[in-house]
């Protein structure tokens, strides 16, 4: 089974801070890479899909890397604000169905 | 365009009781999904629908059943409720039909948290 793992779990700064994580996957037979926002209490948002090597999408403050030779992902938000706040996940798959990681929780402190 | 809708939002069910998880899409979506949340998990597949009349197993099937019951509408049952189903459940679709593809948007309704005690 596709392993999908992100780093860190949890992730505490300062509003207006610039922040990273990552999600790593398995390099081989690869087809796409997406990125979810998912606040509390509400549904799971569609952020980025990215199928390419050296992919780079952005969304505002938000923006992400894709490198498929070596299986990883960076998800980048500039100048974090509250509302940032949420739980990101990662999902790869390659047979149509997606496996997620278990999200990086991000808090954004006023 | 209500998108993903879920009910009922919230569940308390004892053991060994049955119910059924209900899921709507309007965005005319061929496929349809229902995953598992849990805490320190990531999102795990249970059943999905690749179309209209077709259903197959996901990654953890046991104990649940699904019933595709016409384009819009993708039920998921639990027939003897067990501890171990306390979840939050989610249920997604995508467009694509007939067969899966890695690449598609899945849209997400608001989730169910069922705790079975």
């Amino acid at each position: 089974i596709l392993n999908v793992e992100q780093s860190p779990q949890s992730l505490h700064v300062q509003e207006g801070d610039s922040t990273n994580f990552t999600c790593s996957f398995p390099s081989s037979n690869f087809y796409a890479l997406h990125w979810y926002r998912w606040e509390t209490a509400k549904s799971p948002e569609a952020l980025f899909v990215m199928t390419l090597n050296g992919d780079e999408k952005k969304k505002g403050r938000i923006s992400a890397t894709l490198n498929t030779k070596e299986g990883y992902s960076y998800l980048y938000i500039k100048g974090s604000q509250p509302e940032d706040s949420a739980t990101y996940l990662c999902a790869s798959g390659n047979t149509g169905k997606l496996i997620f990681g278990q999200g990086t929780t991000l808090q954004v402190k006023p | 365009n209500a998108g993903v809708t879920q009910t009922p939002k919230f569940q308390v069910l004892k053991t060994g009781q049955s119910m059924t998880l209900q899921c709507a899409q309007d965005m005319n979506h061929n496929s349809m999904y229902w995953y598992r949340q849990d805490p320190g998990m990531g999102l795990r597949l249970i059943y999905y629908s690749a179309s209209e009349g077709t259903t197959d197993k996901g990654e953890v099937p046991n104990g649940y059943n699904v019933s595709r019951l016409n384009k819009r509408e993708f039920s998921l049952r639990l027939e003897s409720a067990a501890p171990s189903q306390t979840s939050v459940y989610f249920c997604a679709s995508s467009i694509a039909g007939g067969t899966l593809r890695s690449t598609d948007t899945q849209y997400f309704g608001p989730g169910t948290r069922l705790t079975v005690l």
